[in-house]
């Protein structure tokens, strides 16, 4: 079975300083999209950024970017100088191509920004 | 932000009653899907919708079913609600299976 795990159930930093939050995932699959989502105290689940597995770059949107390792099942969330907006629960999640759009979420990291 | 509702935002209920939630989608997605959301699981998904009448079943579906008439709304019917099911429901759409889903703004659930 597909997994999604996130080892840091709870993080923190500073404003304006730069934090990675991880993942890592299982899968046989080759063809699939890497997503994380960001889901403030309002509970909105927000699209933050995504990645195709076949791509090489790693995808970046404004301060955040991601450090893809596909050899090593591994997709990081990098946020550079962290602002009190940025305070949420963090999501990454798994899109098998093959599988009818089924996303399989990881369990969530819980970032605080501290002021 | 995509055009996503979800009715009631907020319901409580007894053990036993049937419950439904309304998913309602401006943005013509063919695809829409059920999530709950539990503290420690993150989101997994109840049913799956590809069309109008056109359903499956995701990794949590026991207790549930829905139903999708038309294109804009899907619905997720408790039949017989339970504890176990007091949760935060979220629903979720994308143009195809390949990419990126949206989400509504969730709807609380308790089941006392």
């Amino acid at each position: 079975a597909q997994t999604v795990t996130q080892s840091q159930p709870e993080m923190s930093v500073q404003e304006a300083e730069t934090v990675t939050l991880s993942c890592t995932y299982d899968t046989s699959e080759n063809n699939y999209y890497l997503f994380w989502y960001k889901q403030p105290p309002s509970r909105q689940m927000i699209l933050v950024i995504r990645q195709e597995a076949y791509k090489q770059q790693n995808a970046t949107e404004n301060r955040f970017s991601v450090n893809f390792q596909k050899a090593a099942k591994s997709f990081s969330l990098k946020i550079s100088d962290s602002q009190l907006g940025d305070t949420a629960m963090y999501f990454c999640a798994f899109l098998f191509l093959s599988n009818t759009g089924k996303l399989i979420f990881g369990q969530g990291t819980t970032l605080q920004v501290k002021p | 932000d995509a055009g996503i509702t979800q009715s009631p935002r907020h319901k409580v209920t007894e053990t036993g009653t049937p419950v439904t939630l309304r998913c309602h989608q401006t943005e013509n997605h063919r695809y829409m899907y059920w999530y709950r959301q539990d503290p420690g699981h993150g989101l997994r998904l109840i049913h799956y919708s590809y069309g109008v009448k056109d359903t499956d079943k995701g990794e949590v579906s026991d207790g549930y079913s829905v139903s999708r008439s038309k294109t804009e709304d899907f619905l997720l019917t408790l039949e017989s609600a339970t504890s176990s099911q007091t949760s935060v429901y979220f629903c979720a759409i994308s143009p195809s299976g390949f990419n990126e889903q949206f989400f509504g703004p969730g709807t609380r659930l308790t089941v006392l």
